[in-house]
């Protein structure tokens, strides 16, 4: 079982919509959650970056981790065209300063 | 100041051919990373520095040698690489304390011939 499980898509969703990406992982040790977006042939922007369970909103984005069930989400809502992107969950808190990334989920917003 | 740079943007080279990379942050970070990136892959850790010292070397190939002259560069020096090295190299920054908050650059996209 890998570190971090994200499915890569495509994901293809109207515009407008709202849209769910989700990772699992398997070690317990992770206490540092974040979601990159990463536009094709640029550097991965950081979203969302939050320490153990609960909820964190920044505008249209909202991530969710799920700390009993090992479970990550980011919701955006009022999806826009600009927003289509890859977008990679990334976790950390092994003790160093080394973030595991999932493989990233593509993201297509429909006009 | 709250972004990373790279220079060049693109590089081409062969491989016997010497090259470096260049990254620069002005945030006051004291971690500095070196990533590979494959298409549609995610990125790869290759190196981290922290307080200018090397703390992590994810095994990498000694044809890439990283050094850091100062806490706000990072360097990457190429030497004799092969084809299948071509990619995306990324350089990243973070306060310590904060693992995750990394702070990445556009990157440098290299071929090699």
């Amino acid at each position: 079982q890998k570190e971090v499980e994200q499915d890569p898509g495509p994901l293809s969703v109207p515009e407008g919509a709202i849209v769910s990406l989700n990772c699992t992982y398997s070690n317990s040790a992770f206490q540092y959650f974040m979601w990159y977006r990463q536009y094709s042939r640029k550097g991965p922007e950081l979203l969302m970056y939050t320490y153990s369970s609960g909820n964190k909103e920044d505008g249209r984005f909202t991530a969710q981790v799920d700390k009993s069930s090992k479970y990550i989400s980011l919701f955006i809502r009022d999806s826009q065209p600009s927003d289509s992107a890859t977008y990679l969950c990334a976790m950390s808190g092994g003790g160093d300063d080394k973030i595991i990334f999932g493989k990233g989920t593509r993201l297509h917003i429909l006009p | 100041d709250t972004e990373v740079t790279q220079t060049p943007k693109h590089l081409v080279m062969g491989m016997t051919n010497k090259k470096s990379l260049k990254c620069e942050q002005h945030m006051g970070h004291r971690a500095m990373y070196w990533y590979k990136q494959k298409a549609k892959k995610p990125p790869e850790l290759m190196f981290v520095y922290s307080y200018e010292k090397l703390s992590i070397n994810e095994s990498v190939p000694s044809r890439f040698s990283p050094e850091c002259p100062n806490s706000s560069l990072l360097n990457l020096h190429l030497h004799a690489l092969q084809p299948e090295d071509s990619a995306l190299y990324l350089c990243a920054s973070s306060t310590r304390g904060a693992p995750g908050e990394q702070f990445f650059g556009p990157g440098t996209r290299l071929t090699v011939l």
